[in-house]
């Protein structure tokens, strides 16, 4: 059961370069949600979406658009890299939005440096 | 507006000792609370949550968590470290009509021989 998977694992920008992380979930999930772990920062939510056909924006959404391919997918897309964006980005998918009994399920992660 | 605060940024335990994590939310509704780790390199994997009923949860690898309305707090405790217990910690909150969760900034442990 490979739970939410992430790809790359790590991947290397110059400034100005585009890119999409992408993200699958294998649990039925209806909710998915893109975070970003900076130090010193916690994790802060970029986008969410909270069933297929939906996206919302989260605390961080600028320079950041997601795209909500199918129950399964949700990718991240950086159309004009910064050397801001320079993080750790994580997938994560749940039941139902935040709701009782639908804990975050996470990905291991996408390292991005900007240069 | 929602809030979670983790006051400690790290925390220095020495193997066999007991542990405390702090965990202060402020929050306009009932809380759903839950406590992650994250190991080096890797996401978070979920410890134990809180949504109603007895507030001292039970959770895995041997931690635990009391919730205390009246102080705001939502605490994760172990009886006695394992150096494999280095990682960082990460507290989170959310209620029902919020759409996500508010994470703390997270508290690393450092485990002692």
């Amino acid at each position: 059961n490979a739970g939410v998977t992430q790809t790359p694992k790590f991947q290397v920008l110059k400034t100005g370069q585009s890119m999409t992380l992408q993200c699958a979930q294998d649990m039925n999930h209806n909710s998915m949600y893109w975070y970003r772990q900076d130090p010193g920062m916690g994790l802060r939510l970029i986008y969410y979406s909270a069933s297929e056909g939906t996206t919302d924006k989260g605390e961080v959404p600028n320079g950041y658009n997601v795209s909500r391919l199918n129950k399964r997918e949700f990718s991240l897309r950086l159309e004009s890299a910064a050397p801001s964006q320079t993080s750790v980005y994580f997938c994560a998918s749940s039941e139902e939005v935040a709701g009782v009994n639908s804990p975050l399920h996470f990905g291991n992660g996408t390292r991005l440096t900007v240069t | 507006a929602q809030s979670v605060t983790q006051p400690d940024i790290h925390i220095t335990v020495s193997e066999g000792a007991s542990l405390e994590l702090r965990c202060n939310y402020s929050y306009g509704a009932t809380p759903y609370l839950f406590w992650y780790v994250q190991s080096p390199g890797q996401g978070l994997q979920l410890l134990l949550k809180y949504f109603s009923g007895d507030t001292l949860v039970q959770g895995i690898k041997g931690f635990e968590a009391e919730f205390k309305r009246s102080q705001s707090s939502f605490n994760l405790r172990k009886p006695s470290v394992h150096w494999s217990d280095a990682a960082e910690y990460f507290c989170a909150v959310g209620a029902r009509g919020y759409s996500t969760l508010t994470f703390g900034k997270g508290t690393m442990l450092l485990v002692s021989p």
